[in-house]
């Protein structure tokens, strides 16, 4: 079974913290995604990577950067958390379908 | 640009009632259309998909089928229980594998 886990289930930061989701894939999948999800907007792609130390900004980048140093792992990062980032956020991995994790859901007061 | 539209929810229903929640999108070229589905408290799990014009895709009971022609997934169960109350996405991408396109998600609310 193919399993994508992301490194915690809840988070509560303050605003102006510098904060770090990971999110790691067990497939050797080249594709890795982030995702935030928000009630009555559905997902929203915020990057992606289809390779090692490879990145490409998705539909809501503004605000995350991410990493990509092993093929495993795809870090997200909030260079200064704010209050309308709190939300679930979601990784998946994929060769042809994709795999998510259970999501980090980030509270940032 | 490519878009998937979804039924609102939510949807209310009792045990053993026949489901649907209709699903359109808008592609270029010929894309890979999905289902995922929520649990509480969970991640995304794939439900169904459907890779190329009148595939269907089904698992656990669900079924919908690629229709190029009303360029439309439909997701359908003959008789839905308790336990498949959820939020259901449909999804697209362009090219196997790449970043999906999800519709806004629609809440399922069975009761016995």
């Amino acid at each position: 079974d193919v399993k994508v886990t992301q490194s915690s289930r809840y988070l509560v930061k303050r605003t102006g913290e510098k904060v770090f989701l990971e999110c790691v894939q067990d497939m050797d999948h080249e594709n890795m995604f982030w995702y935030r999800q928000d009630p009555g907007l559905g997902l929203r792609l915020i990057y992606f990577s289809y390779d090692v130390k490879m990145k490409e900004k998705g539909d809501i980048p503004e605000g995350y950067s991410v990493s990509r140093e092993k093929k495993e792992r795809f870090s997200l990062i909030l260079e200064s958390a704010s209050t309308n980032q709190t939300s679930m956020y979601l990784c998946a991995s994929s060769a042809e379908t994709q795999y998510f994790g259970p999501g980090t859901r980030l509270l940032v007061l | 640009g490519d878009s998937v539209t979804q039924m609102e929810g939510p949807v209310t229903l009792s045990e053993e009632a026949f489901l649907t929640i209709n699903c359109t999108y808008t592609a270029t070229g010929y894309p890979s259309l999905f289902w995922y589905v929520q649990y509480p408290g969970e991640g995304l799990q794939l439900l169904l998909k459907a890779t190329k014009a009148d595939d269907k895709g089904s698992n656990k009971g669900f079924e919908a089928t690629y229709r190029k022609e009303t360029t439309s997934f439909h997701l359908e169960k003959g008789s839905v229980q308790v336990s498949d109350s959820a939020v259901y996405f449909c999804a697209l991408s362009a090219k196997a594998g790449t970043a999906l396109i999800f519709g806004k998600g629609t809440t399922l609310s069975v009761s016995s």
